[in-house]
């Protein structure tokens, strides 16, 4: 089974500066997704990037940005130009991909990210 | 194009009673998904739906079941309410190709309170 471990709950930043936001997973397979969405304080699950575990480039969405270490297993987000609306919590995920694959998403514990003024 | 929806927003529930919350996909998806979110065991995948078939389960007990209807909107169902029911339940809709399923998106919610 696949785990996704953030283990920081907790962060805080200031307004236009970067953060990073870190993630690590454990899974056997070799084709999957891995996920960041944003989850604000009305609830709603917000896709911020995605990135495919076949691709070396890593995934840009404007200021966010991953950095994809398929062989460490490891997966953060960076927020560059931090605004106050980047306040909410984060959550990492995993998704096995391929044909027949189970679609689930696996979630870490998510970090409540803080943006100060 | 719309967003996912999911209906009602609010419920507050008495414990033994039972309870049907329903997700509308975005138009073109048909495969939906549904997730229990608690402060305690986080986001947990509940089961997956397309064509009208349940495709995958995760690991909850017999209470919680769902269906698909051939426009693509889902409802789960959940019986016999417990007090560790209350949650917050997110559905969330994908495109399929093939067999394989695209990225979720996700609705707003279903804030269920079991007292």
């Amino acid at each position: 089974a696949q785990t996704v471990t953030q283990s920081q709950p907790e962060m805080s930043v200031q307004e236009a500066e970067t953060v990073t936001l870190s993630c690590t997973y454990d899974t056997s397979e070799s084709d999957y997704y891995l996920f960041w969405y944003k989850q604000p304080p009305s609830r709603q699950m917000i896709l911020v990037i995605r990135q495919e575990a076949y691709k070396q480039q890593n995934a840009t969405e404007n200021r966010f940005s991953v950095n994809f270490q398929k062989a460490a297993k490891s997966f953060s987000l960076k927020i560059s130009d931090s605004q106050l609306g980047d306040a909410a919590m984060y959550f990492c995920a995993y998704r096995s991909r391929g044909a027949g694959a189970n679609s689930k998403l696996t979630f870490g514990k998510g970090i409540t990210l803080s943006v100060r003024p | 194009k719309a967003g996912v929806t999911q209906t009602p927003r609010y419920l507050i529930k008495t414990r033994g009673q039972q309870v049907t919350l329903s997700c509308s996909p975005i138009s073109g998806h048909r495969s939906v998904s549904w997730y229990q979110q608690t402060p305690g065991q986080g986001l947990q995948f509940l089961f997956e739906y397309f064509s009208e078939t349940q495709r995958n389960k995760g690991n909850f007990p017999g209470r919680f079941s769902g269906r698909q209807f051939s426009n693509s909107r889902s409802e789960m169902n959940v019986s016999t309410l417990e007090l560790g029911d209350s949650a917050l339940y997110l559905c969330a809709s994908s495109l399929v190709s093939g067999a394989s399923t695209d990225t979720q998106y996700f609705g707003p919610g279903t804030r269920l309170t079991v007292l």
